[in-house]
């Protein structure tokens, strides 16, 4: 049982340039969660996925940000236009929303964005 | 507004009992998870509680009264592998995570 992948590990870009951030959730889970954190914080939740559709985002999230989950498995999240302000760890987490209202989340490791 | 506490950080011996407490104010309350996170690494799910009382998972216990809003999380036999944040968060009326800024816990030998 493979959990939750994210790539890359680390990223450092320069002010203005476009990343793009892939996760890849436990097989069998049809949710997937985005959230941000710097440190000293807990995650600030950004976006989620059930199966393909896109079913939140977070009044927080610019226009800078997007998701997408093409296929319902694997997800991308790019920002454009990188601001320091962006500099932060970057969380996706999947789950299995069954028959019970509440889901337990399962975290990758996280990006590390460093925006200079 | 919607509120979670805990404290920034608690220090602790190795092989003592440290207990690291939440109090949230949420809209709504679906249940209460607990996360350990390792300085640089994810969150890992420790405990989930929805009904008071306490559950006991190993060293680790957690316990939650609803009427309080209130939750503990009880680290007993403490290891140095212990160290680490420890992360309270709240399911809302709309079964969203509300997340407190963890209580980073420091074991000294």
């Amino acid at each position: 049982d493979t959990g939750v992948s994210q790539d890359p590990r680390h990223k450092i870009t320069k002010r203005g340039q476009n990343v793009t951030f892939r996760c890849d959730p436990i097989s069998e889970h049809n949710r997937l969660y985005w959230y941000r954190q710097t440190l000293g914080q807990g995650p600030e939740f950004l976006t989620y996925f059930q199966n393909e559709a896109q079913l939140e985002k977070s009044r927080l999230l610019s226009d800078r940000f997007s998701a997408e989950r093409p296929k319902g498995s694997f997800s991308t999240l790019e920002i454009q236009r990188t601001e320091q302000g962006d500099s932060a760890m970057y969380l996706c987490a999947s789950s299995l929303l069954g028959l019970a209202e509440v889901d337990t989340q399962y975290f990758g490791p996280g990006t590390r964005l460093t925006v200079l | 507004g919607q509120n979670i506490d805990q404290p920034t950080e608690m220090t602790a011996t190795e092989g003592a009992i440290v207990q690291i407490n939440c109090t949230y104010q949420t809209s709504g309350f679906n249940g209460l998870f607990w996360y350990q996170q390792h300085a640089g690494e994810a969150p890992t799910f420790l405990s989930y509680n929805v009904l008071d009382g306490l559950e006991e998972k190993g060293r680790f216990s957690s316990f939650l009264s609803r009427s309080k809003g209130y939750s503990y999380l009880l680290l007993k036999e403490l290891q140095m592998k212990d160290s680490a944040s420890y992360l309270c968060a709240v399911v809302d009326s709309n079964y969203q995570l509300i997340w407190g800024a963890g209580t980073k816990l420091i074991i000294k030998p």
